[in-house]
């Protein structure tokens, strides 16, 4: 069975410290890897979209890097703010592109970056 | 808004009720999804949509019935539910191919008294 799986499930820090985010996949024959930030009562934004073809992938302040046979994938976030208090999900697709649309979420870490 | 809009917010339904859910995007995207969010759990996937076609059915309970009149509009009718059903219900919609562009709605919070 495809699993991921996201530890620590809360995550606290100051602020300005750099946040990282781990993600497992019990898969190796991943296709993508995303990763979302979801607000309380709201609905999910895409972060970064890592191809299995890839390593990393980087956006501003993010980073998130592909580890195909460790299963694993991390998620960076540099100088941490307040507004980046949040609960951080990713999701894993398998197989070939035509399952590329078909996620499979883990249960997210909530991040709590204190003033 | 994200591009991806979901009616209502928040629906409180009795059991023995019947109400649907709407999903609307106008992204270009030929793929839309549902997702159900509970309490304590991970996102799953409940329906795949490809070009209208419903194409995974992730062994969801008969008393919901998705359903796709076009790319860019997507239903959940919901029936006879039972309390265990409350959640936050997620529409999505993306390229079909890879996946690229997952947006999501804002969700439904759905009570089932």
């Amino acid at each position: 069975k495809q699993e991921v799986t996201q530890i620590p499930a809360a995550l606290s820090v100051p602020e300005g410290e750099n946040l990282v985010l781990n993600c497992s996949f019990t898969d190796s024959a991943i296709y993508n890897l995303q990763w979302f930030r979801q607000d309380p009562g709201k609905g999910l934004t895409s972060l970064l979209l890592i191809q299995s073809s890839q390593r990393e992938q980087t956006s501003g302040r993010l980073n998130a890097s592909l580890d195909k046979s460790s299963g694993r994938s991390t998620l960076y976030i540099a100088a941490s703010q307040p507004g980046d208090s949040a609960t951080y999900l990713c999701a894993a697709s398998f197989g070939d592109k035509a399952a590329g649309n078909k996620l499979t979420f883990g249960g997210g870490t909530r991040v709590l970056v204190k003033p | 808004e994200t591009g991806v809009t979901q009616t209502p917010r928040h629906l409180v339904m009795g059991m023995t009720n019947k109400k649907s859910l709407k999903c609307e995007q106008h992204l270009g995207h030929n793929a839309m999804y549902w997702y159900k969010q509970s309490a304590k759990k991970p996102l799953e996937l409940m329906f795949v949509y490809n070009f209208k076609e419903q194409t995974e059915n992730n062994s969801v309970p008969s008393r919901f019935s998705p359903e796709c009149p076009n790319s860019s509009h997507l239903f959940l009718h919901l029936h006879t539910l039972q309390p265990e059903d409350s959640a936050l219900y997620l529409c999505a919609s993306s390229q079909q191919t890879g996946g690229f562009g997952y947006t999501f709605g804002s969700g439904t919070r759905l009570t089932v008294v």
